[in-house]
């Protein structure tokens, strides 16, 4: 059964703090993906990856940068967690030029006070 | 970007009732798919469409994909309780297969 890990399902960080949230693909996927989930906002892109050491900014990168080391990690990181980016975040993967589907994460519901 | 736009926003029906899910895009789709997602939780992927005129069923949800590949619908018959959660339609953006773009998705609930 194909998986997309995400480390945390919970987490409470405060103002300030270094968050780090992993995703780990069990596919052999090369794209990888990290959106985050508001009400009335939908799902928005943050960075995604088509290959190990390699990023691309999304739609609303600011605050955020990722890590890819291996093929089948992809980090999201809050350098300085801010009270605005508490949020669902959801990580996907998916073969290149494929199908489309994208294979999602159970998400992490991250709170920053 | 490509920009999607899902009526209702939210849904609310009596069990066996049937419903339909609009998702309109500002822009030509090359690919749209449908999602769901229980509250709280991650996605699960339902059905892709490409070509126009495309129509896909799995269970008692059928989606179709309109003529000019602007717009895409997503019917449920005899909804069931089951079938409450988040429904979601995602384009794919250039053609490539792997990059989405999601609409904002309904809300829908169903009353036993």
């Amino acid at each position: 059964d194909v998986k997309v890990t995400q480390s945390s399902r919970y987490l409470v960080k405060r103002t300030g703090e270094k968050v780090f949230l992993e995703c780990v693909q069990d596919m052999d996927h090369e794209n990888m993906f990290w959106y985050r989930q508001d009400p009335g906002l939908g799902l928005r892109l943050i960075y995604f990856s088509y290959d190990v050491k390699m990023k691309e900014k999304g739609d609303i990168p600011e605050g955020y940068s990722v890590s890819r080391e291996k093929k089948e990690r992809f980090s999201l990181i809050l350098e300085s967690a801010s009270t605005n980016q508490t949020s669902m975040y959801l990580c996907a993967s998916t073969l290149p030029n494929g199908i489309g589907e994208l294979f999602f994460g159970e998400g992490s519901r991250l709170t920053v006070l | 970007s490509q920009e999607l736009e899902q009526s209702p926003q939210s849904l609310i029906v009596q069990e066996g009732k049937n419903l339909t899910i609009n998702c309109t895009s500002s822009k030509t789709l090359y690919g749209l798919y449908w999602y769901k997602q229980k509250y709280g939780e991650g996605l699960i992927f339902l059905m892709m469409l490409q070509k126009g005129g495309e129509e896909k069923s799995h269970e008692k949800i059928t989606a179709k994909l309109d003529e000019k590949k602007q717009q895409s619908s997503l019917h449920i018959t005899a909804s069931q309780p089951s079938h409450a959660g988040i429904y979601l339609c995602g384009a794919d953006e250039g053609g490539s297969g792997s990059r989405l773009t999601f609409g904002e998705g309904t809300q829908l609930t169903v009353n036993p």
